[in-house]
């Protein structure tokens, strides 16, 4: 069955160092997410990508984020200059056409900031 | 804003119990709804979802009805097993023509004992 794979696992950096958390959506799937979720609270929606420009962003999402799809497989999430509280669980997930369709969530990354 | 709420957990019940996770749904437009399931360790899950009033999501003995008069959307399964303790997320997407991010709440933890 397809699935939605994410890497690393886990990430350690030091505060002001720029990540990449990489993703790789279901191969035939058109819109493309990243959510976060911070130790003990809810899963929060950062962005959603579609047709290779984003097309909602969240205030979460300030310019220290960016997103790319930069080979039609991957799907990356950049944060620029990492703060202490980004530190949290990235999840990505993509989806089919449709609203309706459900989106498809991968395993996450856990962020922590030095 | 768009917002779900869900009842506060740990929730705790003996295998073969009755469950009931609550959830509530702001009412803006015409969203669809669903519950994911995450276990330890994993990503997020689509468990069931609903995207009209009156519709009833099941799946694995689960199930959970769209209320739009209560704006509620409850999680219901009538024996839980031990292999059922995982977090439970009610969510929302805004429906319609979209682009599906999902409002989550805070989730719910459920442990199932022998």
């Amino acid at each position: 069955e397809p699935e939605v794979t994410q890497t690393p696992s886990h990430q350690v950096t030091q505060m002001g160092q720029e990540v990449i958390l990489r993703c790789v959506p279901i191969s035939n799937h058109l819109y493309f997410y990243w959510y976060r979720q911070i130790l003990g609270q809810k899963v929060e929606f950062l962005v959603s990508f579609y047709n290779n420009e984003i097309s909602e962003k969240s205030e979460i999402f300030d310019d220290q984020f960016s997103v790319e799809r930069p080979d039609g497989s991957n799907f990356t999430l950049k944060i620029r200059s990492t703060k202490l509280e980004d530190s949290a669980m990235y999840f990505c997930a993509s989806r089919w056409s449709g609203p309706y369709n459900e989106q498809f969530f991968g395993p996450g990354t856990r962020l922590t900031v030095l | 804003g768009d917002s779900v709420t869900q009842m506060e957990g740990p929730v705790t019940l003996s295998e073969e119990a009755f469950l009931t996770i609550n959830c509530t749904y702001t009412a803006t437009g015409y969203p669809s709804l669903f519950w994911y399931v995450q276990y330890p360790g994993e990503g997020l899950q689509l468990l069931l979802k609903a995207t009209k009033a009156d519709d009833k999501g099941s799946n694995k003995g689960f199930e959970a009805t769209y209320r739009k008069e209560t704006t509620s959307f409850h999680l219901e399964k009538g024996s839980v097993q031990v292999s059922d303790s995982a977090v439970y997320f009610c969510a929302r997407s805004p429906g319609g023509t979209s682009y599906g991010k999902l409002t989550f709440g805070q989730g719910t933890i459920l442990t199932v004992h022998p």
